[in-house]
């Protein structure tokens, strides 16, 4: 069974500052991991994605993830953060080892970042 | 590219009425789509697999005669609630997986149903 955590239900953080979305994930086999942000009453916009080659993976309107094999983490940050960027975060795996026909993603409960003006 | 859409985006009905929201791949083929319900403040919770031609694989505790999926094409499923109860009250989300090298769901934009 694959799951995914997130620890935060919420991240406060200044406009301007470096921000920090936590993930950590349990797969029995090798992880593909992604981020997705939700805007209110809006379905899920992909941000970015690992599947394999370098650890450090740059998405969407300037966000980047660390994948951390030790840790089981993929961490998404963000240089400077956006009063834009208020929204819901959530990370999700999936188990590539669980069979080619199946793209099934587990998601974390998700983490609302509030960036303060 | 890789677009999905879902209609309609939001819904009202009375309580015991059927409710019948589409999802569409307007730029590939979905092998597979998915359908999820997220209540308020939550994550999302997968309903069911469901794959072209085929009949579709339900989550534990969802029930198949409520949450009628069908996947009759490679660019539409749809989702019928049936007999509706306010309980039912929910947004739904639709996702698809492309054909063979894609690795990531694209999702709709949900539909907002309202069960009075």
């Amino acid at each position: 069974a694959q799951s995914v955590a997130q620890p935060e239900d919420q991240v406060n953080v200044a406009e301007g500052n470096p921000l920090t979305v936590k993930c950590t994930y349990s797969v029995s086999g090798n992880p593909y991991l992604f981020w997705y942000v939700q805007y209110p009453n809006r379905g899920l916009q992909f941000l970015l994605k690992y599947i394999t080659g370098d650890n450090l993976v740059k998405g969407s309107y300037g966000f980047e993830a660390e994948f951390n094999k030790s840790q089981t983490s993929f961490h998404l940050k963000k240089p400077s953060a956006l009063v834009s960027d208020s929204a819901l975060y959530f990370c999700a795996v999936r188990d590539i080892d669980s069979g080619a026909g199946s793209y099934q993603l587990t998601f974390g409960k998700g983490t609302k970042l509030s960036v303060i003006p | 590219g890789a677009v999905v859409s879902q209609h309609p985006s939001w819904v009202i009905c009375k309580s015991g009425t059927s409710v019948k929201i589409e999802c569409r791949s307007l730029d590939f083929q979905a092998t597979t789509m998915f359908w999820y319900r997220q209540f308020p403040k939550q994550s999302l919770m997968l309903m069911a697999t469901s794959n072209e031609g085929s009949k579709a694989t339900y989550e534990q505790g969802v029930e198949k005669d409520k949450f009628l999926i069908n996947h009759a094409s490679l660019t539409l499923s749809t989702l019928t609630v049936t007999s509706a109860h306010p309980e039912d009250s929910s947004f739904y989300i639709c996702s698809a997986n492309g054909a063979k090298g894609y690795n990531e769901q694209f999702f709709g934009p949900g539909t907002r149903l309202t069960v009075l």
